[in-house]
């Protein structure tokens, strides 16, 4: 079974300052990976996707991660944070062919400070 | 189109009483799933549903649950009866299976939140 590792729980950075959201995952096969943004009382919205191909993806708000096969890895980063950015950051993994079902990491609360 | 669409936003009920949590997926979206949020286990996977038929329940928590998806178009999450615990946000989610870069997608509502007293 696929399992998704998020160990930041909580991050603060400044407005303006770069990001990384780390994000880890078990499964035994390319997978296929996501990063949703949660606001509060919203529900998720996808930012970015990896299927195959290109290891760096880019997304919607000028978000890009990289698929790290060696890593088990696919970090989400941002150049710099504005402070709309603020909100609740989940990874999630799908199994390709497995019916389109994905489990979720645990989360990472972002605050940006101004 | 407007998206996946939940009823009721908000719901508060009392312990023992039957909860009615409704969704409408995107057209043409052949896949349905029900996700339950808590703080304490984040988000998890209680059913979902390929053209229409239930294909895994196994996150359904005990029996008190149920889900139907009588049509393409509508689905049900029934809680009977209803216990403190199970206060949550319910998020109902579709997608489809072939298609363009959109395909595999999973696209949310915007959550029920339950509270039972």
């Amino acid at each position: 079974a696929q399992s998704v590792t998020q160990p930041d729980i909580h991050i603060t950075v400044s407005e303006g300052a770069s990001l990384e959201l780390r994000c880890n995952y078990s499964y035994g096969a390319t997978p296929y990976l996501f990063w949703y943004v949660q606001s509060p009382g919203q529900g998720l919205q996808l930012l970015l996707k990896y299927f195959s191909g290109d290891t760096l993806v880019q997304g919607i708000k000028g978000f890009e991660a990289e698929f790290k096969r060696s890593q088990s890895s696919f970090n989400l980063r941002k150049p710099s944070v504005h402070w709309s950015d603020a909100a609740e950051y989940f990874c999630a993994v799908g199994a390709p062919g497995g019916g389109n079902k994905l489990t979720f990491g645990t989360g990472t609360q972002l605050k940006v400070e101004l | 189109d407007a998206g996946v669409i939940q009823s009721p936003r908000h719901e508060v009920t009392e312990m023992g009483q039957e909860v009615t949590l409704r969704c409408k997926p995107i057209s043409g979206h052949d896949y349905l799933f029900w996700y339950r949020q808590t703080m304490m286990r984040g988000l998890e996977l209680l059913i979902y549903f390929n053209n229409n038929v239930p294909i895994d329940d196994s996150g359904m928590p005990e029996d008190r649950f149920s889900a139907k998806m009588p049509n393409a178009s509508f689905s049900t999450l029934k809680i009977q009866p209803s216990e403190p615990r199970d206060s949550a946000v319910y998020f109902c989610a579709s997608s489809r299976s072939k298609g363009d870069s959109g395909a595999n997608v999973l696209t949310f509502g915007a959550g029920s939140r339950l509270t039972v007293l």
